[in-house]
């Protein structure tokens, strides 16, 4: 299996503008999570997914940030209006049904610009 | 709400020496811990996955262990290398009620190997 595929790698962008951040969780996988990185902050859960239904977005750092999971393979996180405060690494994970006994499997990350 | 520290949050070390990371968490109604590595500017790749109801695993050079009535985990590297030097993160998976579960990391232990 490829493991958990994120794209764009990096995306740089002018405030104001929209972003898409997208995420191809491992076949087979229930959960699907988008995991956001700074330096001050470290690792921040922003959003979950089972089964493809939002289970809890309570970490989504207000109405400008959105994220949809069509189906079992993909997933977005769009950002608009983009705002230079949102620069960090943007990161998905999946792991199996009932993810304590497998734990997790992390994408490479986007790493986003907000200029 | 789930806190995990780790400490320290840099150290640097000779090659050669054994050394060992420290991970606590506040809530010990965990179901698992997982220990990641974190090369700059990379993803997060999984190292050691350690059950509630286990104390430790092994792999290779590293071996984890946790004692999860005390909330504490610690991270053992023996013989360590220039090639270990990465950032390290304690990440526990908490439920929050039917199939719904959060991983909640610390903000890392950044090791430097040095030569």
């Amino acid at each position: 299996d490829a493991g958990v595929i994120q794209s764009p790698r990096h995306e740089v962008t002018e405030m104001g503008q929209e972003v898409t951040l997208r995420c191809k969780p491992i076949s087979g996988h229930d959960y699907l999570f988008w995991y956001r990185q700074t330096m001050m902050r470290g690792l921040e859960l922003l959003i979950y997914f089972n089964n493809n239904v939002p289970i809890d977005d309570s970490g989504m750092p207000e109405d400008r940030f959105s994220a949809k999971m069509p189906n079992a393979s993909f997933s977005t996180l769009k950002i608009q209006p983009s705002e230079p405060r949102d620069s960090a690494v943007y990161f998905c994970a999946s792991s199996l049904q009932e993810p304590p006994n497998y734990g997790y499997t992390f994408g490479s990350g986007t790493r986003l610009t907000v200029v | 709400k789930q806190e995990v520290t780790q400490i320290p949050a840099a150290l640097s070390v000779p090659e050669g020496e054994n050394l060992v990371l420290n991970c606590s968490f506040t809530d010990s109604a965990i179901y698992n811990l997982q220990w990641f590595r974190q090369d700059p500017g990379k993803g997060l790749t999984s190292l050691l996955l350690i059950q509630s109801s286990q104390r430790e695993q092994t792999s290779g050079r590293l071996n984890a262990s946790l004692d999860k009535s005390s909330g504490r985990s610690t991270l053992y590297i023996a013989a360590s290398q220039p090639g270990d030097s990465a950032t390290y993160l304690c990440a526990v998976t908490v439920g929050s009620g039917g199939s719904n579960y959060k991983l909640t990391f610390g903000k890392g232990t950044l090791l430097t190997v040095n030569p």
